[in-house]
């Protein structure tokens, strides 16, 4: 499978806790984008990558957020002290470079209790 | 602020019934607009990518066009599998910010 992966697919924490989510793009894709996408909404933009560098974050993402692409390839997503509030589909999607549309993966659900 | 509404929120047609959606934006120098197809617990699935008006994109049963205010997918005799989430999106100048809409739930009855 050639696709976008991210692991894992599902994560139950509770309040205050830590999770990281990792995503690997697609091989020879050096842009990569973090999504979140709640229950009857599009994607909302978090951050973008282009090989290692952060580029643009979204200014509605809080400071408990962070991601890196340290060697740009796989990318990480880090939420610290999760709230209610953070449960949802988080999507990363890749794209060729001067290549605009977007290839995702398949999410992983956080559910925060 | 850029911005994405699509509508209807929802669609229910009969096998065959052919139908639009429409997805209406305004942004700061239009760089790309966008449509993927999203099915229950996947990530978006990307159909095309249109760049300026009277352009068209078509794809079996789907066909997409572009005006300077808005975008439409046409679905032409749909079937039951073409049942799904369909997302627009846009893409301004000078950002790698995509910005989507909350999509049309289309229900293809056979």
């Amino acid at each position: 499978d050639t696709g976008v992966s991210q692991d894992p697919r599902h994560k139950i924490t509770k309040r205050g806790q830590n999770v990281t989510f990792r995503c690997d793009p697609i091989s020879e894709h050096n842009r990569l984008y973090w999504y979140r996408q709640t229950l009857g909404q599009g994607p909302e933009f978090l951050t973008y990558f282009q090989n290692e560098a952060q580029l643009e974050k979204s200014r509605l993402l809080s400071d408990r957020f962070s991601a890196e692409r340290p060697k740009g390839s796989f990318s990480t997503l880090e939420i610290q002290r999760t709230e209610q509030g953070d449960s949802a589909m988080y999507l990363c999607a890749s794209s060729l470079y001067l290549r605009d549309e977007q290839f995702f993966g398949p999410g992983t659900r956080l559910t925060v209790l | 602020e850029d911005q994405v509404t699509q509508s209807p929120e929802a669609l229910r047609l009969q096998e065959g019934e052919s139908s639009s959606l429409n997805c209406s934006y305004t942004v700061s120098g239009l760089r790309g607009l966008f449509w993927y197809r999203q099915d229950p617990g996947k990530g978006p699935e990307f159909l095309f990518t249109l760049y300026s008006a009277g352009e068209e994109k078509e794809k079996e049963r789907l066909k997409a066009t572009l005006t300077k205010k808005e975008s439409f997918l046409h679905i032409t005799a749909p079937k039951p599998e073409d049942s799904a989430t369909y997302l627009c999106a846009v893409l301004g100048s000078g950002t790698y910010k995509y910005i989507f809409g909350t999509g049309t739930r289309l229900k293809v009855l056979a």
